[in-house]
């Protein structure tokens, strides 16, 4: 079952632009992930921002939190080249006891020289 | 250096065959997870592992199985019962944590064709 939904699943921008990725859930959490997919790669961690938290910020990322309308989103300022990949937000699910992630369909994001 | 291992990076089935990935990680982590991904698309969970000698089904089990008889291996067996293979199959590894879902370090990946 997926918690997260990612919005849109493709983005195109020029460098320098900022790209904005959203991401829905349904249940509540205790907090909420952003990762990182090259092409044929395992995920890589961006950030984590807990359910009592608005918003966060690393270097040129800045993520927000809606907890009640069950929503993040990953800003990506200033754009590069080398910021094409995959982003997927995770969540997290207390079934059975132990946490574990949840990942969405992710968006794929291009950024054109 | 320290992180999470697996092997093959390609790897072909024939039709009726058994496969085993390798996962290994020298994080000293407690838990790991085995995803598959399809082209576009997220991860789905396979297993996962809290402990040595402990594991739990996810939400795609069925046609795979999962040892953890130590702490920095999880090996996951493809099965001839999985119809649909060929995927991309991703092992995480991370601390375990009851309440708060802990940040999870993953291999490069293994691909797997069935020919």
């Amino acid at each position: 079952s997926q918690q997260g939904e990612e919005d849109p699943q493709a983005l195109s921008i020029q460098e320098g632009e900022n790209a904005t990725m959203n991401c829905s859930y349904k249940t509540s959490i205790n907090n909420l992930q952003w990762y990182r997919q090259n092409s044929g790669r395992g995920l890589v961690h961006l950030i984590l921002i807990r359910s009592n938290e608005r918003e966060k910020h690393s270097g040129r990322l800045r993520v927000t939190l809606d907890t009640s309308k069950k929503s993040s989103s990953l800003l990506i300022t200033a754009s590069r080249a080398a910021d094409t990949a995959s982003y997927f937000c995770a969540t997290d699910s207390s079934e059975g006891g132990y946490n574990k992630l949840i990942f969405g369909a992710g968006t794929r994001l291009a950024v054109h020289p | 250096d320290g992180g999470i291992t697996q092997s093959p990076k390609y790897l072909f089935r024939k039709e009726g065959q058994n496969v085993t990935l390798s996962c290994e990680q020298n994080l000293n982590h407690d838990a790991m997870y085995w995803y598959r991904q399809d082209p576009g698309q997220g991860l789905r969970l396979i297993y996962y592992s809290q402990i040595v000698n402990d594991f739990q089904k996810g939400d795609i089990a069925e046609g795979y199985s999962v040892s953890r008889e130590k702490k920095e291996s999880f090996p996951l067996t493809v099965t001839s019962a999985q119809k649909n293979p060929t995927a991309f199959y991703l092992c995480a590894s991370s601390i375990v944590h009851r309440k708060v879902s802990p940040e999870a370090f993953f291999g490069q990946g293994t691909r797997l064709t069935v020919v």
